[in-house]
């Protein structure tokens, strides 16, 4: 069993819908990333939360420590929203820490 | 936001040769700099962590002799594929680590023909 998992591995939804991408690890940490990755392999990371909920324009993400458990939401999707969605835990709470991988959200939006 | 920079993007090398990988944090210091491979389809794999000044910390089954890791300065590592063959055809990300943000590079496609 992976220490992270994502749900669903595939996600094919149509212009304006509301997403959810799930994220749940087994161990405990320090912090929670949520990465995007476009086509051609750049990576950006979204955002870094340890607790409660962050919200950038239409991305919104939340976290629930005791239920180990993460979701991204993306409200009025859009084509360009098409990516690999990756959740990444650190383990530590030094500066440097590694990052544990899910294998990642393939999100098709479709106009 | 900080930026990190790889060089090259891609890259074909023939079976054999050898191949160098650089990794920049444009803006900032990283004291931590992480190497990843990706395959198709699949997530991304630490390879190694690089600390400025100090040997690289390899992730089991890496070899090291073969993926060599630099971090000669506060700003740039670089990871040199030796003797590369095909089956080390890949997708190679670096990351730069700042206070607990990583910055991730846009990658390098390395083909070994």
């Amino acid at each position: 069993k992976n220490e992270v998992e994502q749900s669903p591995q595939n996600l094919t939804a149509q212009e304006g819908e509301f997403i959810t991408i799930n994220c749940s690890y087994s161990v405990g940490i320090s912090a929670l990333h949520w990465l995007q990755q476009h086509p051609g392999g750049g990576i950006v990371s979204l955002f870094m939360l340890s607790s409660g909920k962050k919200k950038h324009g239409r991305l919104i993400a939340t976290i629930n420590i005791q239920e180990k458990h993460s979701s991204l939401h993306i409200t009025a999707s859009h084509p360009r929203d098409s990516a690999v969605y990756i959740c990444a835990v650190s383990l530590s709470q030094t500066s440097g820490s590694r990052l544990t991988f899910g294998e990642g959200t393939q999100l098709t939006v479709n106009p | 936001g900080a930026v990190v920079s790889q060089h090259p993007s891609w890259v074909i090398c023939k079976s054999g040769t050898s191949v160098k990988i650089e990794c920049r944090s444009l803006d900032f210091q990283a004291t931590t700099m992480f190497w990843y491979r990706q395959f198709p389809k699949q997530s991304l794999m630490l390879m190694a962590t690089s600390n400025e000044g100090s040997k690289a910390t390899y992730e089991q089954g890496v070899e090291k002799d073969k993926f060599l890791i630099n971090h000669a300065s506060l700003t740039l590592s670089t990871l040199t594929v030796t003797s590369a063959h095909p089956e080390d055809s890949s997708f190679y990300i670096c990351s730069a680590s700042q206070l607990y943000e990583q910055y991730f590079g846009p990658g390098t496609r390395l083909t070994v023909t």
